[in-house]
């Protein structure tokens, strides 16, 4: 079992809707958990961080932490074309950061 | 955040031969890490670099292949050693601060 895993997608959605990323990861004592967006042929960035239970919304991106679940989530509200890239999971677990596999995510107009 | 600066950003290399990448962060870092990204693929953790101690490395990478230096904490150096073909990837470095990771711009790797 992958310790992060993902859908790989791609995932299409119109302009304007919203979109759902998920991830789940195996070990149960990860602590933080991170959403980055990587554009082709550049370095990841930082989106948004989660540690707690719930939601956590910044602007446009709401994250989503179940831990009983070990499950994370990214929303895309008011999904626009420079949303369209890989977004990365990310669990910080023994003091490393293991990624996902990531989601293609294609806005179309 | 960390500003970290990696270089050569890219290298054409004939397979056999060797090439270092240079890592270097503004500020004095405890850990410092290496993934590679394979074409179309996600990040994957080569190792840990600690200073002054040797680095750790995660399954399926060697120190033979991976040489890696740690001399002060601002500074790391990765060496893919008689490279193949199948190292053609971009090799990252990255640092962790206040829980969240920090990435250079990235080494994109070509053997031929």
């Amino acid at each position: 079992q992958k310790e992060v895993e993902q859908n790989s997608g791609p995932l299409s959605v119109p302009e304007g809707a919203i979109a759902s990323l998920n991830c789940t990861y195996s070990d149960r004592g990860s602590q933080s958990f991170f959403w980055y967006r990587q554009y082709s042929g550049k370095s990841p960035e930082l989106i948004m961080f989660i540690y707690s239970n719930g939601d956590k919304e910044d602007g446009r991106f709401t994250a989503q932490l179940n831990k009983a679940s070990q499950y994370v989530s990214l929303l895309i509200r008011d999904s626009q074309p420079s949303d369209s890239a890989t977004y990365l999971c990310a669990v910080s677990s023994a003091s490393k950061i293991i990624f996902g596999s990531g989601t293609r995510l294609s806005i179309r107009p | 955040s960390a500003v970290i600066s990696q270089k050569p950003s890219r290298d054409i290399c004939q397979r056999g031969t060797s090439l270092t990448i240079q890592c270097q962060v503004d500020s004095q870092v405890t850990m410092m890490f290496w993934y590679r990204q394979q074409p179309g693929q996600s990040l994957t953790l080569i190792a840990t670099a600690n200073q002054g101690s040797e680095a750790t490395y995660e399954s399926g990478f060697v120190i033979d292949k991976f040489p890696i230096s740690r001399p002060n904490l601002t500074f790391s150096t990765l060496t893919v050693s008689n490279m193949s073909p199948e190292d053609s990837s971009i090799y990252l470095c990255s640092v962790v601060g206040s829980g969240v990771a920090f990435f250079g711009q990235g080494t994109r790797l070509t053997v031929v």
